[in-house]
């Protein structure tokens, strides 16, 4: 069967340090995959997005990688900040007809 | 710019009732989504539109209508509301179709409740 999975739920990090979340899929082809940011409360704000012909995409300080091999996305925040402490999704364009479908996300805590 | 906005913001039905959450966007898209998020299930695609006049199902459309008469709105519809359906109901809007768009918005949400 085909699913999307966040590594945790819930991820804990020391102020200052490298955050990496992992999106893994099994049964998708997918040829695009984005990240998106939620707080609580709150809509999906869009990161980024990266093509299944890209390996690593940046923007700031966040990087995305994309191993079509491994079928995994890792998600990366460098010199994280409390700011940063949110909900993270994943989403690939796996079912074709215009589908987006969603991981259950990922909550990140930066500690202070 | 507004961006997408949701109307309303909370509402608690009872079973068996009827309701339209309206979406809209000013940013001139194509593409409109209607998902809903419970507690462990992520985000799921109940329906969506590729233009004016147009809607297709997602992933989860049973006991939905939805409605694109306008390129700016996208109307969902509960006909007959059940405890099943308290969710969390957000509205999406993109330029491009969602998987390749460069940005896709997200509304603030409706947060409804079927007693």
């Amino acid at each position: 069967s085909q699913k999307i999975e966040q590594n945790s739920e819930a991820l804990n990090i020391q102020e200052g340090k490298t955050a990496t979340l992992t999106c893994n899929y099994t049964n998708y082809s997918p040829a695009y995959l984005q990240w998106y940011r939620q707080d609580p409360g709150r809509g999906p704000v869009f990161l980024l997005l990266i093509r299944e012909n890209e390996k690593e995409k940046r923007k700031e300080r966040l990087k995305v990688t994309f191993d079509t091999t491994l079928k995994q996305s890792l998600f990366h925040i460098t010199a994280s900040q409390p700011a940063d402490s949110a909900t993270y999704l994943c989403a690939l364009d796996g079912t074709g007809s215009y589908q987006l479908t969603f991981g259950k996300g990922t909550k990140l805590s930066v500690i202070p | 710019n507004a961006g997408v906005t949701q109307t309303p913001k909370f509402r608690v039905l009872k079973t068996g009732q009827s309701m339209t959450l309206l979406c809209a966007q000013d940013m001139n898209h194509e593409y409109m989504y209607w998902y809903r998020q419970d507690p462990g299930m992520g985000l799921r695609l109940i329906h969506y539109s590729v233009g004016e006049g147009t809607t297709a199902k997602g992933e989860v459309p049973d006991g939905y209508n939805v409605s694109r008469l306008k390129k700016q709105n996208f109307l969902l519809g509960l006909e007959s509301a059940a405890p099943s359906q308290t969710s969390v109901y957000f509205c999406a809007s993109s330029y491009s179709w969602a998987g390749e768009a460069d940005t896709q918005y997200f509304g603030p949400g409706t947060r409804l409740t079927v007693l």
